[in-house]
This record gives C-alpha cells, structure tokens and sequence, in this order.
C-alpha cells in the first residue's frame, strides 16, 4: 500500500528558500502512470495546488507560483522534492504530497501524505 | 485556467439531513471531478472520483453527478463523521493544472 510522508524544516526566514522532500513507502516514483504533486494549505484556507513532476522529469507548476517553484525527483530514492524561493508570510502553509494517476483510471489526488506544516517568520 | 466555483462555502444541517454541495467550472471538464473531504488537522480524503465514482471504503450514502460545468455532492443522510468540509477538485487541463473549489463547510446545526 503506497504512502507518502513529507519531511524538511518547519520554519524558514522570509527571502529565503523553502525544502521539502517526499518519500514514498509501498510503491515506486517510476511507475510511469503517476504524476506527483505538492499541493498546499494556508491556515484556515482552502487547498492550493502548487505543481506536479512525471519521473521523468517533465514538471507542471501552478502559474500563479511558476517564478519560484521548483519540483525535482530523486528515482533511486523514491523521492520527489519542492523548492520555493523568496518567501513571504503568505507562503506559510500545511504543505502535502500527493500522488495523481494520469489518465482515466481514478485521476485525483490519492494518497496523500500527512502533511507539513511550514512558518514562514523571522 | 480553469476556475472551480463551490456554493455554499458553509452550511449547517442536522443527523439524519440530505445535504446538497454543488460545484460549477468556468469551462468544460466532462467527468474529470472529484470530491475531497477534510476534517481538522488531517489530510483530505477523496470520496468521489470522476464525478460519480465511489471510492473503496466510502460509505454509500454519499453521491456524486454532473459533467460538463456542474456538478454535485449529496450526502442522503448525515452522520455525525460527516461534519467535515469538502473540496471538488477539476483533473481536465492540459497541461494538467488541477485547481480546486475554494471548499464548504458543514457543520452541525
């Protein structure tokens, strides 16, 4: 049964880059009919899709966030990882992990990891 | 971009209540639809795939329909879990930039 658990610091200075890393248990990053997304949630607000990557490196980035937003995948680790530059208080949210079939067998968001939560503050 | 549009953002109701969510596209997404509900603190779960399909384990008092711009959510009888807020999420564009309806909240009268 696939998992997903986001991992990286919780509290990042504004200007600065934020990191997080997804590890999958139970399952392979190259299966080749996922794709991987972040997706986020400000405190008390609704859910923000930030961006997908393919494992083969192919990345799909929300417009509004495009300027700085990296997505990368590590296939040896089963690991996919987000990087946003320059961040604002408004970046501060619960960031998830989610995979997301391609296609037309069950296309959304499932599973998903638990989530981290990321304060953007000096 | 496509743009989900939920109505009501909340809504109170009682055990035992029919309640209806509906959730509108600013454009075209066939079936591509699905619902998510979240409850405080966890990650959401998906309910509700291609805009009517059940997801192992949800409970069957829960349904979906629509395609094209709208769609619904309808929970025929509520449950005490079912005080929660739900999300639609649109898995149509090309390239695939999924968005999400802003959500709706119900909660126990």
């Amino acid at each position: 049964q696939l998992q997903l658990q986001e991992s990286g610091p919780g509290l990042v200075k504004p200007s600065e880059t934020l990191s997080l890393t997804c590890t999958l248990s139970g399952g392979s990053i190259s299966s080749g009919s996922d794709y991987w997304g972040w997706i986020r949630q400000p405190p008390g607000k609704g859910l923000e899709w930030v961006g997908f990557i393919y494992y083969s490196g192919n990345t799909y980035y929300n417009p509004s966030l495009k300027s700085r937003v990296t997505i990368s995948v590590d296939t040896s680790k089963d690991q996919f990882s987000l990087k946003l530059r320059s961040v604002t208080a408004a970046d501060t949210a619960l960031y998830y992990c989610a995979r997301h079939p391609i296609g037309l067998v069950k296309p959304a968001f499932d599973p998903w990891g638990q989530g981290t939560l990321v304060t953007v503050s000096s | 971009d496509i743009q989900m549009t939920q109505s009501p953002s909340s809504l109170s109701a009682s055990v035992g209540d029919r309640v209806t969510i509906t959730c509108r596209a600013s454009q075209g997404i066939a079936s591509y639809l699905n619902w998510y509900q979240q409850k405080p603190g966890k990650a959401p779960k998906l309910l509700i795939y291609a805009a009517s399909t059940l997801q192992s384990g949800v409970p069957s008092r829960f349904s979906g329909s629509g395609s094209g711009t709208d769609f619904s959510l309808t929970i025929s009888s509520l449950q005490p879990e079912d005080f929660a807020t739900y999300y639609c999420q649109q898995s149509h564009s090309i390239p695939p930039e999924y968005t999400f309806g802003q959500g709706t909240k119900l909660e126990i009268k």
